[in-house]
């Protein structure tokens, strides 16, 4: 199995750009995660779905960020507009069952804002 | 709300030393408890994980963790350690129905030689 995968690796863009993460899960689990890294917030979970269906979106910062799992395969976390302080490593993971047993991160998406 | 604490930012142990590394939670029911290891530009994996039953779990690569209930603690130890040891580890508890995952800030290891 190829893992979890997101793109891009490296995402640099200027602030007001929107900015779209995209990830695909690990085949048959059918629990997604995303997460943001930084160094002075650590790992926070920002939101997560279930059988596609969001669960829970209290991590969510703000409503410039939105989060889509239109199938059992693929993800996207959308930041419009995009600000300097969005600048973090976005990890995706997915876990089978109805929740974090145990999960699997991709490799992430460094985002820079300019 | 479930929280959890590693107090250790940084630990620097040398290569063949033992390693334990701290991690406290804060949650109301019986937790699930769980450690992660980052390596420098990868995702998390699951070191080892805590449900249920026997308080002493054992994970990959020769670490183990104990749950003590009465300490809110789930420290993570190793008695020899290696260079390729060198990481970041997360602790992070779970909760509800739908497990979700509260992460530690994490403990960076350095290994010397």
């Amino acid at each position: 199995d190829a893992g979890v995968i997101q793109s891009p690796r490296h995402e640099v863009t200027e602030m007001g750009q929107e900015v779209t993460l995209r990830c695909k899960p690990i085949s048959g689990h059918n629990s997604l995660f995303w997460y943001r890294q930084t160094m002075m917030r650590g790992l926070e979970l920002l939101i997560y779905f279930n059988n596609n269906v969001p669960i829970d979106d209290s991590g969510m910062p703000e409503d410039r960020f939105s989060a889509k799992m239109p199938n059992a395969s693929f993800s996207t976390l959308k930041i419009q507009p995009s600000e300097p302080r969005d600048s973090a490593v976005y990890f995706c993971a997915s876990s089978q069952g109805q929740g974090g047993e145990k999960l699997f991160f991709g490799s992430g998406t460094q985002l820079s804002v300019l | 709300a479930q929280s959890v604490t590693q107090p250790d930012i940084h630990i620097t142990v040398s290569e063949g030393a033992s390693l334990e590394l701290r991690c406290n939670y804060s949650y109301g029911a019986t937790p699930y408890l769980f450690w992660y290891v980052q390596s420098p530009g990868q995702g998390l994996q699951l070191l080892l994980k805590y449900f249920s039953g026997d308080t002493l779990v054992q994970g990959i690569k020769g670490f183990e963790a104990e749950f003590k209930r009465s300490q809110s603690s789930f420290n993570l130890r190793k008695p020899s350690v290696h260079w390729s040891d060198a990481a970041e580890y997360f602790c992070a508890v779970g909760s509800g129905g739908y497990q979700k995952v509260t992460f530690g800030t994490g403990t960076k290891l350095q290994v010397i030689p």
